[in-house]
């Protein structure tokens, strides 16, 4: 039972445009979620995190939204670049964990100029 | 680079076998994590150790287990392996063990089971 959920598996978009990444959830204990992006040959890198008490966090060039009574968050790219083109993941943290993460299993983003 | 070496890079063996994957954290990081992702499935959290210790378990089958050294580099044992372990494992460090924006992860070992 997948408790992350990303529903697109790619997603193409033109340099310059803005990039929507979704992510879904089913448990309603998760109190942290996490965005990573990840490049072939390599582990997979923090880019934005977002606690549940928060609807919006902002860094840059990346904002990520969560919706809660939706259980839905969205990772927001503007303007997408092509060095932007890598998988990314939406991670959860559980109330009380020790700290590991729940992943989905990633959306391919293509940035194309 | 993230500071987080993992050895092998490419690990190829036969079923039955049993091998070692080895994790060097960041400077001064107490935590390590591993996670295993299988092709198309996102990473799956294993098992996670904190200073030496075991502190939290995942989907981390019974033929696997790991321990944490005193220079705090970890290891992962896979025994009697099986097609289905085939997969890309890795390990992430943080500083301590409950935030999760600082786990840095390792650049990964492949391991392939023929």
């Amino acid at each position: 039972d997948q408790q992350v959920k990303q529903n697109s598996p790619s997603l193409s978009v033109q340099e310059g445009r803005i990039s929507i990444l979704n992510c879904d959830y089913t448990n309603s204990m998760f109190d942290y979620f996490l965005w990573y992006k990840k490049y072939p040959a390599e582990g997979p890198t923090f880019l934005i995190s977002i606690s549940s008490i928060k609807d919006k966090n902002e860094d840059g060039r990346f904002t990520v939204f969560l919706n809660k009574s939706a259980k839905h968050l969205s990772l927001h790219i503007v303007p997408s670049q092509p060095g932007d083109s890598a998988v990314y993941f939406c991670a959860a943290k559980q109330r009380g964990s020790q700290g590991n993460l729940i992943f989905g299993k990633g959306t391919k983003l293509s940035v194309k100029p | 680079d993230s500071g987080v070496t993992q050895t092998p890079k490419h690990l190829i063996t036969a079923t039955g076998q049993r091998v070692t994957l080895r994790c060097s954290p960041r400077s001064g990081d107490l935590s390590v994590y591993w996670y295993q992702q299988s092709l198309d499935q996102g990473l799956q959290f294993l098992i996670q150790y904190y200073n030496g210790e075991e502190r939290a378990k995942g989907n981390i089958l019974e033929r696997f287990s790991a321990q944490q050294f005193p220079d705090l580099h970890s290891e992962l044992n896979l025994s009697s392996l099986e097609l289905g372990d085939s997969a890309l494992y890795f390990c992430a460090s943080a500083p301590v063990q409950d935030f999760p924006d600082t786990q840095y992860f390792g650049p990964g070992t492949r391991l392939t089971v023929l």
